[in-house]
């Protein structure tokens, strides 16, 4: 199965929101309530930024928002700052087999 | 609090095996499936497999089936990750990530996301 698609990089001035995409299919994405997306800054292990689509763990800023439409799945981020500069990775439960599809990958620059 | 403690960096030569290990803190261990995911030099995130700390029960991403053994250790709340046949392709960071659960009046269920990360093991394979 291949990986969800994402866009290579978007970038954003300070105080801008921007939103990064992610689209499977109707077998993930579309199939479940169970995207969810993470920050990896360099050199360090991803952290888990919204799950089940929409939901914000606790100590994530409300900045951070996540959507879905169809097949595919959004995260926006409000009010860009420097320290949001990182990679950012949707993933999907995929069914049988439990198993777990994710994105590319999607490289934020603050300018 | 909750602690994932990885291995450390292995350098492998082509058609050996690895074997990397992750400790487990501050929880229940039986309670919490495990996932392994790797990342290569400057790529992605890749799932691997998952594995039931409980019961030993596993499940992999069909690109690895033939190569790829997860197994664990309850008494030391330790998963481990082998990986054989190793080429210069799986040169990469293995991470391992907590299954997050949610808990009702049925008992408990997986959630289907990572909640907690181990910092990754380097593994390095090169002639």
């Amino acid at each position: 199965q291949s990986a969800l698609t994402q866009p290579a990089s978007v970038s954003g001035s300070p105080g801008q929101s921007l939103t990064i995409s992610c689209t499977g299919t109707t077998s993930d994405v579309g199939a479940y309530n169970l995207v969810s997306w993470y920050q990896q800054l360099p050199d360090k292990a991803p952290k888990l930024m919204i799950f089940e689509v929409s939901k914000r763990p606790s100590g994530v800023s409300n900045r951070f928002s996540g959507s879905k439409s169809g097949n595919t799945a959004s995260l926006t981020i409000s009010g860009l700052q420097a320290e949001d500069e990182a990679d950012y990775y949707c993933c999907s439960y995929a069914g049988t087999g439990s198993r777990m599809l994710f994105g590319g990958g999607t490289k934020l620059t603050v300018l | 609090q909750v602690q994932l403690v990885q291995s450390g960096a292995e350098v492998k030569k082509p058609g050996a095996s690895v074997k990397v290990s992750c400790k487990a803190s501050g929880y229940t261990f039986t309670e919490y499936y495990m996932h392994w995911v790797r990342q290569a030099p400057g790529q992605g995130l890749e799932w691997m497999g998952i594995i039931n700390p409980s019961g030993g029960g596993t499940s992999y991403a069909q690109k690895f089936q033939d190569r790829v053994t997860m197994t664990r250790d309850a008494s030391t709340s330790t998963v481990y990750l082998e990986l054989s046949s190793l080429r210069s392709e799986d040169t990469a960071v293995y991470y391992c990530a907590r299954d997050a659960i949610y808990s009702d009046s049925t008992g408990n269920h997986r959630s289907y996301f990572f909640d907690y990360w181990g910092q990754g093991n380097l593994v390095t394979v090169s002639s």
